[in-house]
């Protein structure tokens, strides 16, 4: 199986401060990485699919990345809307894995 | 629109089984392949494994082959998924999503006690 490994597991920050979240696949998914924002409670929000293509009617503040195995969640100028768990989930190959999710905590 | 509507929350005993429905609205479910995600609580997501309705084909991540089963009703355009022999372990959230589509079901509790 695939293994990906998110970090961090949690990060705190300021309203209007640039975070950035990091997935490091185990082999090569050739791009096939979704990003998902949970809020509690609430079911999983495609934020980015195929690494670096945002998904219709999420903020352009959000952006996604990839530098050879390292995908990147970048989110700029924070909300207070953005406090949430985010996940990235690979769909290179079969059984499609996640990272162990990043809660964001607004300061 | 497509939204996917689950059905309602389970209590259920343990060494039994559930079904659960996932019903799509807004498209025909054979233009997605329909994946299950489980979620224990305060935990992370599980892709559980995906149906193709257009042909029933299956995959499964391993830990769940013998106890997940999934299936499709073209008919009523609604997905299914079947837990056996439950136990505690599979007290969480079950979740139905078409994948890299983005769309996503609202989620069904299911707690088993006795």
């Amino acid at each position: 199986d695939i293994q990906m490994t998110q970090s961090p597991a949690s990060l705190s920050a300021s309203l209007g401060e640039t975070v950035t979240i990091e997935c490091l696949a185990s082999e090569d998914i050739y791009s096939n990485l979704a990003w998902y924002q949970q809020k509690p409670g609430k079911s999983p929000q495609l934020l980015i699919y195929d690494a670096s293509s945002l998904q219709d009617g999420v903020p352009s503040r959000f952006s996604g990345s990839e530098s050879g195995t390292q995908y990147s969640l970048e989110i700029n100028s924070l909300q207070s809307e953005d406090a949430a768990t985010y996940f990235c989930q690979q769909h290179h190959d079969y059984p499609y894995t996640f990272g162990a999710g990043t809660k964001l905590e607004l300061k | 629109e497509v939204q996917l509507q689950q059905s309602g929350a389970e209590l259920v005993r343990p060494g039994t089984s559930v079904k659960l429905s996932c019903k799509v609205s807004g498209d025909t479910i054979t233009a997605y392949y329909m994946h299950f995600v489980k979620q224990r609580p305060g935990q992370g997501l599980e892709w559980i494994g995906r149906i193709d309705p257009e042909d029933d084909s299956t995959k499964y991540a391993e830990k769940f082959k013998n106890k997940a089963t999934l299936t499709a009703d073209t008919s009523s355009n609604t997905a299914y998924l079947k837990l056996s022999s439950l136990t505690s372990e599979d007290t969480a959230t079950y979740f139905c999503t078409t994948g890299s589509y983005g769309y996503w079901g609202q989620g069904v509790m299911v707690t088993v006690s006795s």
